[in-house]
């Protein structure tokens, strides 16, 4: 089946360190997406990608990065510089071209830093 | 992108029609109607979008007003795995930009 998988599910880190956050699809999908989600509140944007190689920063990208190496692989590495890193983290995936612009997730990652 | 409002709770019982509505009252020419949904500690799953013909696919049918200022989603047989918070969002299409989500409607099905 295709679709879009995150590991690991829950994530415990110590503060100060880095921890990178897994996303892979097999959708064929040219873009991919980072958002943030924190408790009762909507999604913020971290970084997307429209193609490999090619990312660029959301509305809360400071203290996070990315890379895309390959176009089914979009890993998001959560830096010591995120003062508040404690959060549900969604990863997303879209045909930029096509009949529309439905975005595609997978099933998160929700990351705790004490 | 135009903004949305949405009422933020709603009760249906299970098998009946659940309908939730939408304002989108500033929308422009160029912006789709997008609904998703997300079920509690999930990922949003998208489920419709329109433009202005009305649309159906298997999981539900969007109703968009002739003016387009405001749309309905119906889930015609709702069970009680709808429970879920619903957003509706207007996006300009081709716009490679974040889904900017608000607060939703949380329907509750009871059974």
């Amino acid at each position: 089946d295709g679709g879009i998988t995150q590991s690991p599910k829950y994530l415990f880190r110590k503060e100060g360190q880095n921890v990178t956050l897994s996303c892979e699809q097999n959708l064929n999908h040219d873009a991919m997406y980072w958002y943030r989600q924190d408790p009762g509140q909507g999604l913020r944007l971290i970084y997307y990608s429209q193609i490999v190689n090619d990312f660029q920063k959301g509305d809360i990208a400071e203290g996070y990065s990315v890379s895309r190496e390959k176009k089914e692989s979009f890993p998001l590495t959560v830096t010591s510089a995120q003062k508040n890193p404690t959060a549900f983290y969604l990863c997303a995936s879209s045909i930029l071209w096509g009949q529309g612009y439905e975005q595609y997730f997978g099933p998160g990652t929700r990351l705790t830093v004490t | 992108d135009a903004k949305t409002t949405q009422p933020p709770s709603m009760d249906c019982a299970e098998g009946r029609a659940a309908n939730l509505p939408c304002n989108h009252s500033t929308i422009s020419g160029n912006e789709y109607v997008y609904w998703y949904r997300q079920i509690h500690s999930q990922g949003p799953q998208y489920i419709i979008h329109g433009l202005k013909n009305n649309e159906t696919n298997e999981m539900a049918s969007l109703i968009i007003t002739e003016d387009r200022k405001s749309s309905t989603l119906i889930l015609p047989h709702a069970t009680l795995r709808d429970t879920a918070v619903y957003y509706c969002i207007v996006i300009a299409t081709g716009s490679a930009r974040q889904l900017t989500f608000g607060s939703g409607t949380q329907l509750t099905v009871l059974p």
